[in-house]
């Protein structure tokens, strides 16, 4: 089984700073794809970010960044130069197998605060 | 282009009611997911289809919940008949079977209270 892990409940960071948060995923199959998703505070959901399981080279995206390390089964997501904007609960989300056609499973979610 | 619409955006019901919620997915995608989000349980999978074929509804609380997707432009979650505990956020998503990647973009929620 699947199983996704954001160990920070909540984070804060100070405007202009840099921010990692934590993720954490469990599978055994070798095909998967791991996602950052963005919520701000009127409920959308965002998609930010994939790394694919075979991917080389950790995904960036503008000031995403995923670092992703695979032997230790961890996919963080970098903010850089945080904005007040940013503050959000962030999911991080994971399906297995190469293609669109399978659900993702999600992390409970971390909330980042930006102070000003 | 249009992202995936979700109608209503808030529905205020009493218990005993029939609800539908309603999704198009965005042109072109060939899979669809129903999310809820509740603060006890998190973003958890109702059901989800490929090529508007109901693949998994494990995630189907109970009998009282159906889900249809009669095309690929649309498809309906319904609820019949609600009780309190189905209040939630209720997301409709899509994406792209062959995408390498298989981003899903979710429409903006149903928010369902159930009085």
């Amino acid at each position: 089984a699947q199983k996704i892990t954001q160990t920070q409940p909540g984070m804060f960071v100070q405007e202009k700073e840099a921010v990692t948060l934590d993720c954490t995923y469990d599978t055994s199959d070798p095909s998967y794809g791991l996602f950052w998703y963005k919520q701000p505070s009127s409920g959308e959901m965002i998609f930010l970010i994939y790394q694919g399981s075979y991917d080389q080279q950790n995904a960036t995206e503008g000031r995403y960044s995923l670092n992703f390390q695979k032997a230790r089964k961890s996919a963080n997501l970098v903010i850089s130069a945080s904005q007040l904007g940013d503050s959000a609960m962030y999911f991080c989300a994971m399906r297995e197998g190469n293609s669109g056609n399978t659900p993702l499973v999600f992390g409970k979610g971390t909330r980042l605060s930006v102070i000003a | 282009d249009a992202g995936v619409i979700q109608s209503p955006r808030h529905e205020v019901t009493e218990m005993g009611q029939e609800v539908t919620l309603r999704c198009k997915p965005i042109s072109g995608h060939n899979s669809l997911f129903w999310y809820r989000q509740t603060m006890m349980r998190g973003l958890e999978l109702l059901i989800y289809f490929n090529n508007n074929v109901p693949i998994d509804d494990s995630g189907m609380p109970e009998d009282r919940f159906s889900a249809k997707m009669p095309n690929a432009s649309f498809s309906t979650l319904k609820i019949q008949p609600s009780e309190p505990r189905d209040s939630a956020v209720y997301f409709c998503a899509s994406s792209l079977i062959s995408s390498g990647r298989g981003a899903q973009y979710f429409g903006p929620g149903t928010r369902l209270l159930v009085l």
